[in-house]
């Protein structure tokens, strides 16, 4: 089963607009993180915003801010005032494994987001 | 301060060779791991080294190895090349890779053609 699903292969926006991109995940995990990247077309994976699953308040980093739901299992990105330079791919990632031992990113398949002058 | 670097960039091989990757993690990181992330999938967990050794691998074969070095820096080894093994190989770095709060800083990654 699909841990972190994404189900925006791609999203447009117009600059200065905001855009939501969508991102639910499965565990069991009382103890989890939820990760953004972004992807330009250069291929290095950027790092956006974190939340965790213990924090009551939703991560905003700048323009970034992650709309977490934890009853719904969702944590959306929201990107405000988009720039063209925020056309790329995003990622959500689900961090797995117990804190103490080793830990590794799920990620979804990503939503490519195009914005427009 | 200079971020996760990787070499080489590109690489073009042919089926059946081997390749090694390598990779600098950020200053003050002991925690490195690998990603390999198919073209419009994304990546998928290969290894996780810490203070030399592996502490965590993914589902790939046995023709996948790493090791870390006494810097921490890292080199993925593959052998016996398979067109399937094209892809970007990413690596990240992080503090320890242990604790919750942990976040893994990537490479701008190495592209790997299999002819």
């Amino acid at each position: 089963a699909q841990k972190i699903t994404q189900t925006q292969p791609g999203m447009f926006v117009q600059e200065k607009e905001a855009v939501t991109l969508d991102c639910t995940y499965d565990t069991s995990d009382q103890s989890y993180g939820l990760f953004w990247y972004k992807q330009p077309s250069s291929g290095e994976m950027i790092f956006l915003i974190y939340q965790g699953s213990y924090d009551e308040q939703n991560a905003t980093e700048g323009r970034y801010s992650l709309n977490f739901q934890k009853a719904r299992k969702s944590a959306n990105l929201v990107i405000s005032a988009s720039q063209l330079g925020d056309s790329a791919m995003y990622f959500c990632a689900m961090r797995e494994g117990s804190p103490g031992s080793f830990q590794k990113l799920v990620f979804g398949t990503g939503t490519r987001l195009l914005v427009s002058p | 301060d200079a971020g996760v670097t990787q070499s080489p960039t590109h690489l073009i091989k042919t089926r059946g060779q081997q390749v090694t990757l390598r990779c600098s993690p950020i200053s003050g990181h002991k925690s490195v791991s690998w990603y390999q992330q198919v073209l419009g999938q994304g990546p998928q967990f290969i290894f996780q080294y810490y203070e030399k050794e592996e502490r965590g691998r993914g589902n790939f074969p046995d023709r996948f190895s790493a090791r870390q070095f006494p810097n921490y820096s890292s080199e993925l080894n593959v052998n016996a090349l398979l067109l399937g093994d094209s892809a970007l190989y990413l690596c990240a770095s992080s503090p320890a890779g242990v604790l919750s709060t942990d976040t893994q800083y990537f490479g701008p990654g190495t592209r790997l053609t299999v002819l």
